[in-house]
């Protein structure tokens, strides 16, 4: 069973704002990732947050683990056409098997 | 550089047909991965190894069987093909770290496009 689940499923929003989506997850962690995959195309990995971290930024990206609550977001700013995507949030689940959720569509508008 | 090769692209098999997926990845990676992608159900491990002769199970093995006798190569067969093996599926390879989580950053391929009629 998937250890991931994204929230909201999709999402529509204005070239320019921001887009924020999340991750609950079931069990401890060690670590979270975050990853997009473009239309077609394979995943790509955005941002690793590990279990001691509270938050981490990578340019407009800004990922926050809150594991009391056993979830994260994932924040982009000043959103791009070239951020429509969907986006996933991975965790280990036993070693050396990554769980991912079922995604977060992200759709930016001209 | 480049990175995780899936071949081929697409194919179309009839029931009960065998093929292999091929995977190839030249960073050195210990770690690979097939997952299969299924609309509205995220990507779900098949198998995985953690090295040249180091092969297990992941959360849908069945239908599926892998090897690996290089640190490059990681073919991914269907034995018999059958209509609920349609899907995306995409090889993945990470380093293997020390600490407690054991795999990094994984990296992607393009995907295989499989339909079974």
């Amino acid at each position: 069973s998937q250890q991931g689940e994204e929230d909201p499923q999709a999402l529509s929003i204005q070239e320019g704002e921001n887009a924020t989506m999340n991750c609950s997850y079931k069990t401890s962690i060690n670590n979270l990732q975050w990853y997009r995959q473009n239309s077609g195309r394979g995943l790509v990995h955005l941002i690793l947050i590990r279990s001691n971290e509270r938050e981490k930024h990578s340019g407009r990206l800004r990922v926050t683990l809150d594991t009391s609550k056993k979830s994260s977001s994932l924040l982009i700013t000043a959103s791009r056409a070239a951020d429509t995507a969907s986006y996933f949030c991975a965790t280990e689940v036993g070693d050396y098997k990554l769980s991912f959720g079922a995604g977060t569509t992200v759709t930016v508008r001209a | 550089n480049a990175g995780v090769t899936q071949t081929p692209k697409f194919q179309v098999l009839k029931t009960g047909q065998s093929m292999t997926l091929q995977c190839a990845q030249d960073m050195n990676h210990e770690y690979m991965s097939w997952y299969r992608q299924d609309p509205g159900m995220g990507l779900r491990l098949i198998h995985y190894s953690v090295g040249a002769g180091i092969t297990d199970q992941g959360e849908v093995p069945n239908g599926y069987n892998v090897s690996r006798s290089t640190t490059e190569d990681f073919p991914l067969r269907l034995l018999s093909a059958a209509p609920s093996q349609t899907s995306v599926y995409f090889c993945a390879s990470s380093i293997l770290t020390s600490g407690r989580a054991r795999t990094g950053e994984l990296f992607f391929g393009e995907g295989s496009r499989l339909t079974v009629l």
